[in-house]
């Protein structure tokens, strides 16, 4: 089955520094690539997703980059604020939205004043 | 829209007791629901995959007469922590799916405490 590793584990930055956040999946034939923001105790938000067709998607101060041949995926977040700290999940499905996602380990990401 | 409603959002039961957790789709049909575990400071693991009207489909090593998956209809699904023990304590979430792009959302969670 897929497997997705996700790279670092912790992240601690500056507040405007830039955060990246890389993942990597096995499987060829996943196609739907999302990000998901959870804090402590509260359940995964979506926070950007990209799909197979797409290298390169961005929303704000968000932006996710996709190398369908390097199979890996990475999550950028530029001018981070306080309220970005929180943990990071990457997830890979085949078959799109309506499939199974198979979640990275997860970036908790701090930011600091 | 996709929004997704998680009941309880915490339990605590003796061990030895059966815990029904439910997750309903408001505000579209969910076609698909996941039930994933996450232990804390950990990533969420798929338990199971249900389809409306037919029987989950459960990842392996999740035993399926243990933690059982029913969704009756298009808008609810529950899982049933069958005799409970505390190594079943851990957080569950739902996750709902329907058709189209933004058919898609996690319920709030439900933190199982099995004492």
């Amino acid at each position: 089955g897929e497997n997705v590793e996700q790279h670092p584990s912790t992240l601690s930055v500056q507040e405007g520094d830039s955060a990246v956040i890389k993942c990597t999946y096995s499987d060829s034939a996943s196609n739907y690539f999302p990000w998901y923001k959870q804090e402590l105790g509260k359940r995964p938000q979506l926070i950007i997703d990209i799909r197979s067709n797409v290298g390169e998607k961005k929303d704000q101060r968000i932006a996710v980059t996709l190398n369908k041949t390097a199979k890996h995926f990475s999550l950028h977040i530029t001018e981070t604020q306080p309220e970005d700290s929180a943990v990071y999940f990457c997830a890979a499905s085949i078959g799109g939205t309506a499939s199974k996602l198979t979640f990275g380990t997860g970036t908790r990401l701090q930011v600091t004043l | 829209g996709a929004v997704v409603s998680q009941h309880p959002s915490r339990v605590i039961c003796k061990s030895g007791t059966s815990v029904k957790i439910e997750c309903r789709s408001l505000d579209f049909q969910a076609t698909t629901m996941f039930w994933y575990r996450q232990f804390p400071k950990k990533s969420l693991m798929l338990m199971a995959t249900s389809n409306e009207g037919s029987k989950a489909t459960y990842e392996q090593g999740v035993e399926k007469d243990k933690f059982l998956i029913n969704h009756a209809s298009l808008t609810l699904s529950t899982l049933t922590v069958t005799s409970a023990h505390p190594e079943d304590s851990s957080f569950y979430i739902c996750s709902a799916r329907g058709q189209g792009a933004m058919r898609d959302g996690f319920g709030s969670g439900t933190q199982l405490s099995v004492l």
